[in-house]
Formats: C-alpha cells, structure tokens, sequence
C-alpha cells in the first residue's frame, strides 16, 4: 500500500491564481480530511468527507473547496489564492467514522502565494 | 467545541534526561479520543498513541509513556532516557465525532 500520496510536494503561486491540490489513499477509507499547518497553531482542519459525495466545513473552509466523487480521491481547490494561504497542507484519511481510529496522514504540501 | 492546549512550545534537553510534554484538553463530549503524534524534522506526521475518555490507565511503551487524568483534562507525554532521534515536534488531539483538533505542538530539542 502507497497509503496516503499527495501531489505536488512544493508549490508557488501568485495571487489570485487557482490550483487543485491532489490527495489520493489506497487502503478503502470513508473518511478523509485537509488539514492546514501554521506554526504554532498546530494543525487546522478544513474539510473533511464521510465517503464518496459527502464533504463538510471544518474549522477554516473559506477559500477552500472540496469534492469527493470516489472513494480514493479528495482534490482540495484554491479558487483564488491569497497569501493568507501560505501554509503546509496535510490530506489525511481513517478507516471510517469512528472516533477510535487514528488518521493516517500524507508528507505534506508546502504552499507559498507571493 | 473543542480546545487542546499545549503550554509548552519548545523544549530542550540534554541526551538521557527524562522529559515530560503536557497536553489539557477542554472538552463537552463524555466519549472523545486522545491522540499523540509526533512530527519529525522529515515533516510526516506518525501516530504514537490512542486513549479513549472511559480509560484511565497509564500506558508504557518502551521509553514513552502516557498519563491521562480525567480530572485535570490531561493526557500527557514522558520519554525517559532522551535521545536524539527523539527530537521532533509533538502534537496531542482530541477526536470526537468527525473533528480531530491538535494543540499547538511542542518542539522538543535533544541535545547530543
């Protein structure tokens, strides 16, 4: 199992370009999730999914979209990227719903938006 | 909602002492789970440890153990005899229903 892959590692934009940043897990999770990386507040979640077609708000979904069509796939789009969205992004998925599962996560996206 | 605090935002140790990383949580769920990852330098994140809310009994693992104590709201970290590999950030996370949220992190320093 590749586990939890995510591309690009690095990327750079300028402001008010879009991008698509792409997570994709092989091991049949429902859920899966986006999480941002600010230093020290820790890591921030933006959106997450129950399974295929299912997406919901987290702690800081604006600027932020988010679709679900397979159960391997969860895309994270900036529609127009500001420099607020500098930031490590971290795609992660669990088992199911439960609580009781941990996440598995993947290496990262570092974003910088000049 | 759910808050995680992490009071200690970095620490440096010497090789081989012990050194203990605090986590408070502030929770209203009475089922919620406690987590541990560490993050280090390489950047992934690993998972170290899972606790739920209806189990209060330390945990050892090695040189890491884990004391959780319902009534302070805290699930803290010991690593004993420190080494260098041990050097990374650390994260604590309270996960109910369908939210994992960390606290700020500690960075821990092990010197050589």
């Amino acid at each position: 199992n590749a586990g939890v892959t995510q591309t690009p590692k690095f990327q750079v934009l300028k402001t008010g370009q879009s991008m698509t940043l792409q997570c994709a897990q092989d091991m049949n999770h429902e859920y899966m999730s986006w999480y941002r990386q600010d230093p020290g507040m820790g890591l921030r979640l933006i959106h997450y999914s129950v399974g295929a077609g299912i997406t919901d708000q987290g702690e800081v979904p604006n600027g932020y979209n988010v679709s679900r069509s397979t159960t391997e796939d969860f895309p994270l789009r900036l529609l127009s990227a500001a420099p607020s969205q500098t930031s490590v992004y971290f795609c992660a998925s669990r088992l199911d719903t439960s609580s009781y599962n941990e996440q598995f996560f993947g290496p990262g996206t570092r974003l910088t938006v000049l | 909602a759910q808050k995680v605090t992490q009071a200690q935002t970095e620490i440096s140790v010497v090789e081989k002492e012990d050194v203990t990383l605090d986590c408070v949580y502030e929770t209203r769920d009475t089922t919620y789970y406690l987590f541990w990852y560490k993050q280090p330098p390489s950047g992934e994140l690993v998972f170290l440890i899972r606790r739920n809310s209806f189990d209060e009994q330390n945990e050892i693992s090695g040189r890491y153990s884990w004391n959780f104590q319902k009534s302070t709201s805290s699930f803290n970290f010991t690593i004993t005899a420190s080494q260098v590999v041990d050097s990374a950030v650390y994260f604590c996370a309270n996960n109910a229903g369908n939210m994992l949220t960390f606290g700020g992190g500690t960075r821990l320093m092990v010197k050589p």
